[in-house]
């Protein structure tokens, strides 16, 4: 089965600018969140999406926005680029509908780059 | 407030030594708790996880506990490929994802 594919995997972006970021689930998995994760930060819950539906959400400006499409398929859109939101962007997806806790895997990231 | 922590923050190891890394947390309410491996400039890589007190997963040289308050990843004999950062991560009754800053674990031959 083929893993959670990201698009772009660089991205260099100046401030002011907006972005839009993709991701592609494993097949069958209908949940897809994203984070952002900076050295001074970790790895910081963005928001995640089931069923084109927005389930939870990070502490995170407005800038920060997403959706997901009817085949899972996910984007993410940062508005008025910031030098801090400088990060490696990670999506991550999982099965979720079964009951039970359902674990998240991970895609290579994006590596966005605010100039 | 949910927190996740995990010590050492950095860990410096001979090849063959045995040790663990700790992930603490305090959260209303655990759901599970997950444990990830992180190439430098990569994904996290999914290695366990555990739903309740008690439980203990291995792969390979790598085991996981969990108890009610912390758990253990604890790796014997490790290898310089076992070199990564190893992070942890929790999902709340509230249904949010929580990591931990990790831990960067170094093998040296």
């Amino acid at each position: 089965k083929a893993g959670v594919t990201q698009t772009p995997r660089y991205l260099i972006k100046t401030r002011g600018q907006q972005v839009t970021l993709s991701c592609s689930p494993i097949s069958g998995h209908r949940s897809v969140s994203w984070y952002q994760q900076t050295p001074g930060q970790g790895l910081q819950f963005l928001f995640e999406y089931f069923s084109e539906t927005q389930r939870n959400k990070g502490n995170f400006p407005g800038r920060f926005s997403g959706r997901q499409f009817s085949n899972s398929r996910s984007e993410m859109n940062v508005s008025t680029l910031e030098l801090g939101d400088s990060a490696l962007y990670l999506c991550a997806s999982s099965p979720r509908g079964r009951g039970g806790l359902d674990t998240q895997y991970f895609g290579p990231g994006t590596r966005l780059t605010v100039l | 407030e949910d927190q996740v922590t995990q010590s050492p923050e950095a860990l410096r190891l001979q090849e063959g030594e045995s040790s663990s890394l700790n992930c603490s947390y305090t959260v209303s309410g655990l759901r599970g708790l997950f444990w990830y491996r992180q190439d430098p400039g990569k994904g996290p890589e999914f290695l366990f996880t555990l739903y309740s007190a008690g439980e203990e997963k291995e792969k390979e040289r790598l085991k996981a506990t969990l108890t009610k308050k912390e758990s253990f990843l604890h790796i014997t004999a490790p290898k310089p490929e076992d070199s990564a950062t190893y992070l942890c991560a929790v999902r709340t009754s509230y249904d949010k994802v929580i990591f931990g800053p990790g831990t960067s674990l170094s093998v040296i031959p």
